[in-house]
């Protein structure tokens, strides 16, 4: 069981700039989910994904934030100008499409803005 | 709009000791119901599910939790915890949407 995959681990950055973050589903998985986690609080939900196409956004998410599937497998999710409040973890998730399918998460990515 | 509540955010228990922890969700539909535990260092794993049927639904590792609709709850039990059950507890609950919502947690702590 490969599981799902997150790259980086960890991700240290100024503010003010870039970051990107790639998470590799289980490959039978066709639905893809992100996730933020900050301490003390559960998993919030950002985005998720069927194949390559974008079903549902946060409206928490604000335009900084945007996230791909390009080829229905992989997903990277983008962070422009980063802010200190985006100091969290991001979790990935997939699952099966059938509605009974639980989803199964990543580590995690955990951003440390400076 | 959806919410989980979980009322305890840190329990300290003894091994062998019974374990409940409590869950309340906000919504006015059909629903699902998990359990979910973070190990320390480790991703977020199934404990148990409930979709559809008995409400009292088994899991892993010697857990189960009852899904009450009339009280909107789904409660996790253990009747005897071990040290290894050390770990952080979400409930979360998934509605007409593929998202599921997480409570804040529950720290649990068992002592030997």
């Amino acid at each position: 069981d490969t599981g799902v995959s997150q790259d980086p681990r960890h991700k240290i950055t100024k503010r003010g700039q870039n970051v990107t973050f790639r998470c590799d589903p289980i490959s039978e998985h066709n639905r893809l989910y992100w996730y933020r986690q900050t301490l003390g609080q559960g998993p919030e939900f950002l985005t998720y994904f069927q194949n390559e196409a974008q079903l549902e956004k946060s409206r928490l998410l604000s335009d900084r934030f945007s996230a791909e599937r390009p080829k229905g497998s992989f997903s990277t999710l983008e962070i422009q100008r980063t802010e200190q409040g985006d100091s969290a973890m991001y979790l990935c998730a997939s699952s099966l499409e059938s509605y009974n399918q639980p989803q199964h998460f990543g580590d995690g990515t955990r951003l440390s803005i400076l | 709009a959806q919410s989980v509540s979980q009322h305890n955010h840190h329990v300290i228990l003894s091994e062998a000791a019974s374990l409940e922890l409590g869950c309340n969700y906000s919504y006015g539909g059909t629903v699902n119901l998990f359990w979910y535990v973070q190990y320390p260092g480790q991703h977020l794993q199934l404990l148990l599910k409930y979709f559809s049927g008995d409400p009292l639904v088994k899991g892993i590792k010697g857990f189960e939790a009852e899904f009450i609709k009339s009280k909107f709850s789904f409660n996790l039990r253990k009747p005897s915890v071990q040290w290894s059950d050390t770990a952080e507890y979400f409930c979360a609950v998934k509605g007409n949407t593929d998202k599921l919502i997480f409570g804040t947690g529950t720290r649990l702590q068992v002592f030997p």
